[in-house]
C-alpha cells in the first residue's frame, strides 16, 4: 500500500481552468502539507494542516484553496490556473510533534503531481 | 527565519568513489531535525538519512554518513562507494522542533549528484 498517494499524478489543462489534486495518507499522521516544486526544482510549502486545521498558510494567491475533510486527506483546488502555476505538487504528511511514540521528524512524500498550464 | 543553503548546483564522482555534498543551515534556535533527502528522476522524494541536533553522533546510514558541526551550522553529506542508482538530486532540509513550531521543513536549493561508470 502507498503511504501518500496523489492523483492525479500528471495534469495539463488550459489556462483560466479550475483544476483540483487530491492527497490521501495512510500512515495515522496528524499533519499534511502541500509543497511546489518549481521549473528550478526549489522546494517551498504552500500549506499545512494538523488534524484538519490549518497551521500554515505561506504567501499563495488565493485561487489555491486547501481543504482537509479528515486527518488522513488533503486536497488543493486552484482556480483561474495561470502559466506561472506550472510545476510538480508534493503533498507529505508527518507527526506533528515530538514525543509522539516513534517520533522520527521527517516528512513522507507522495510522488507528485505534475501540473502543466497551457 | 530558518535558511539552508547548497552552494554545490553539481557534483560528479566516478562510480565506487566517495562524493561530499555540502550543506549550511542559519538558526537561532537549538532544537531541530536535518535531513537529506533523494529526487531520483522518478521525482519521488526519498529520505537518506535524518540527524537530530541534540545528538552529537554523526548519523550513518550504510554507504551514507554525515558530518553534522552544529556550532558551525553545517550538515554535509558523504556517499561512499558511489553506485550508478544514486544518481539525483539530493535535497538539504531542517525542521524546527521549537515551540509553536509548525513542523514545515525548509530545503535547500539541491545538488544534482552525477555517477559516471
Amino acid at each position: 500500500d502507498t503511504a501518500v498517494s496523489q492523483t492525479p499524478k500528471y495534469l495539463v489543462t488550459q489556462m483560466g481552468n479550475d483544476k483540483s489534486i487530491k492527497c490521501e495518507q495512510n500512515l495515522g499522521h496528524d499533519t499534511m502539507y502541500w509543497y511546489k516544486q518549481d521549473s528550478k526544482k526549489f522546494l517551498k510549502i504552500m500549506f499545512s494542516y494538523n488534524n484538519k486545521e490549518l497551521i500554515i498558510n505561506e504567501t499563495v494567491p488565493n485561487r489555491f484553496s486547501p481543504k482537509s475533510p479528515d486527518k488522513a486527506h488533503l486536497n488543493l483546488h486552484i482556480n483561474s490556473l495561470e502559466l506561472g502555476d506550472s510545476a510538480v505538487y508534493f503533498c507529505a504528511s508527518s507527526q506533528g510533534r515530538r514525543g509522539v511514540v516513534l517520533y522520527t521528524g521527517e516528512l513522507f512524500f507522495g510522488e507528485g503531481s505534475r501540473l502543466t498550464v497551457l | 527565519a530558518q535558511t539552508v543553503t547548497q552552494s554545490q548546483p553539481e557534483m560528479s564522482v566516478q562510480e565506487a568513489e566517495t562524493v561530499t555534498l555540502s550543506c549550511t543551515y542559519d538558526t537561532s534556535e537549538s532544537d531541530y531535525y536535518l535531513f537529506w533527502y533523494k529526487q531520483p528522476p522518478s521525482r519521488q522524494m526519498i529520505l537518506v538519512i535524518r540527524q537530530e541536533a541534540y545528538k552529537q553522533q554523526n548519523a550513518t546510514e550504510n554507504r551514507f554518513s554525515v558530518n553534522f558541526q552544529k556550532a558551525a551550522k553545517s550538515f554535509s553529506l558523504k556517499i561512499s562507494d558511489s553506485q550508478l542508482g544514486d544518481a539525483a538530486m539530493y535535497f538539504c532540509a531542517y525542521r524546527s522542533l521549537g515551540s509553536g513550531n509548525t513542523g514545515k521543513l525548509i530545503f535547500g536549493q539541491g545538488t544534482t549528484l552525477q555517477v559516471k561508470p
